[in-house]
């Protein structure tokens, strides 16, 4: 059982370069999201994806695109790196109104150490 | 705007102590409220959770308190472990709601002494 697959795991770049993290989830879940964590700030919702074909912005989503590729990968682009970037980026994904009685419980990956230079 | 609001950022506590994080929120139509174990280098992980139609809700030696009238939940560790060290989020949302998002608190990093 693999979960949430986040790549790469590490990440260096320099100001205004461009890259994509990739994640995939093999739970067959329907909503996908991204997050940046940073210290004193806790986790932070950047853009998600409630199902298939939808993308929408969460609170920090400024600098970043992401596309849904198809119901197992959801990807987020830096166009241009900035600085104020360098943070560690969580994928994880939820099945919504199951078991839960509707409560939104989020699988999360391992994380992508990401550092803009 | 931080709708969920969590202290301490960072807690010391000896083994076998007790471990209380407390979290407060704003929006009165939050009505799930889970709280979320990291380890270092790994990603979060639900931990235990809560609706408000209950006040306590108790799972081995975690326990959440929840205060309607007050907008305030706390995680009680009872005979907090070694083990236990990591960095505790609070959340909450709106269950069932169009995007059912999570609002996470700033985090708390436990740190318990042998």
């Amino acid at each position: 059982n693999a979960g949430v697959t986040q790549t790469p795991k590490f990440q260096v770049l320099k100001t205004g370069q461009s890259m994509t993290l990739q994640c995939a989830q093999d739970m067959n879940h329907n909503s996908m999201y991204w997050y940046r964590q940073d210290p004193g700030m806790g986790l932070r919702l950047i853009y998600y994806s409630a199902s298939e074909g939808t993308t929408d912005k969460g609170e920090v989503p400024n600098g970043y695109n992401v596309s849904r590729l198809n119901k197992r990968e959801f990807s987020l682009r830096l166009e241009s790196a900035a600085p104020s970037q360098t943070s560690v980026y969580f994928c994880a994904s939820s099945v919504q109104g199951f078991e839960n009685s509707g409560a939104n419980v989020l699988t999360f990956g391992a994380g992508s150490r990401l550092t803009v230079l | 705007q931080q709708q969920v609001k969590q202290s301490p950022q960072s807690l010391i506590v000896q083994k076998g102590g007790i471990s209380i994080i407390n979290c407060a929120y704003e929006n009165t139509a939050f009505d799930y409220f889970p709280w979320y174990q990291q380890f270092p280098g790994k990603g979060p992980a639900l931990l235990i959770a809560i609706r408000p139609d209950v006040s306590e809700k108790k799972e081995g030696r975690f326990t959440i308190s929840f205060n309607k009238s007050a907008k305030q939940f706390s995680l009680h560790i009872m005979d907090s472990q070694p083990g236990d060290s990591a960095t505790y989020f609070c959340a909450a949302s709106i269950r069932g709601g169009a995007t059912n998002k999570l609002i996470f608190g700033t985090g708390t990093l436990l740190a318990v002494q042998p």
